[in-house]
């Protein structure tokens, strides 16, 4: 079956410390790869996307995600946190016309 | 541009009243989708459209029922509200399994 696999339920970090969140998908080809932001009460925010080409993603506010292929991951990185950074973090994959999210990942910033 | 309206914002039912949630968008954009999100699960994707006319099943499809009459419109509605739909629905919208654009979101408490 088609899923979407965030290992990390909390993740906690200090400020300026890096970071990366994990993010498996298991489809039969490679789909389209996104992760999204929630601050609390929010919506959600578009941090940045792969569709295809580098697998190198840069994305707003600092973040990053490479895709491997080998591994079917779609990590989100960023070098340093801020205490603004402090969210849920969702990565989504897009298939078949659907477009189906994990469970997030919520980051907590210690000062 | 007012991108992907919601409504309600917020509602109380009691167990087995119906009720319909609005999602507009005015993006002219052909897919749709309705989310729910609940704490430690992510977004689960309900029912989706890929254009006027059309819907389609997603993860948890069962209890609601969906339409889209038209582009602009994709409506959820619950027939018999149950205290497991207690949630916050989330509607989206996009060009093709692109960037997705969501309402901010319509609190439903069922009682």
């Amino acid at each position: 079956a088609q899923s979407v696999t965030q290992p990390d339920i909390h993740i906690t970090v200090s400020e300026g410390a890096s970071l990366e969140l994990r993010c498996n998908y298991s489809y039969g080809a490679t789909p389209y790869l996104f992760w999204y932001v929630q601050s609390p009460g929010q919506g959600l925010q578009l941090l940045l996307k792969y569709f295809s080409g580098d697998t190198l993603v840069q994305g707003i506010k600092g973040f990053e995600a490479e895709f491997k292929r080998s591994q079917s991951s779609f990590n989100l990185r960023k070098p340093s946190v801020h205490w603004s950074d402090a969210a849920e973090y969702f990565c989504a994959v897009g298939r078949d016309d659907k477009i189906i999210f994990g469970k997030g990942t919520r980051l907590h910033i210690l000062p | 541009n007012a991108g992907v309206t919601q409504t309600p914002k917020f509602r109380v039912l009691k167990t087995g009243q119906s009720m319909t949630l609005l999602c507009a968008q005015d993006m002219n954009h052909e897919y749709m989708y309705w989310y729910r999100q609940d704490p430690g699960m992510g977004l689960r994707l309900i029912h989706y459209s890929v254009g006027e006319g059309t819907t389609a099943k997603g993860e948890v499809p069962d209890g609601y029922n969906v339409s889209r009459l038209k582009k602009q419109n994709f409506l959820l509605g619950l027939e018999s509200a149950a205290p497991s739909q207690t949630s916050v629905y989330f509607c989206a919208s996009t060009v093709n399994t692109g960037e997705l654009f969501f309402g901010e979101g319509s609190r439903l408490t069922v009682l």
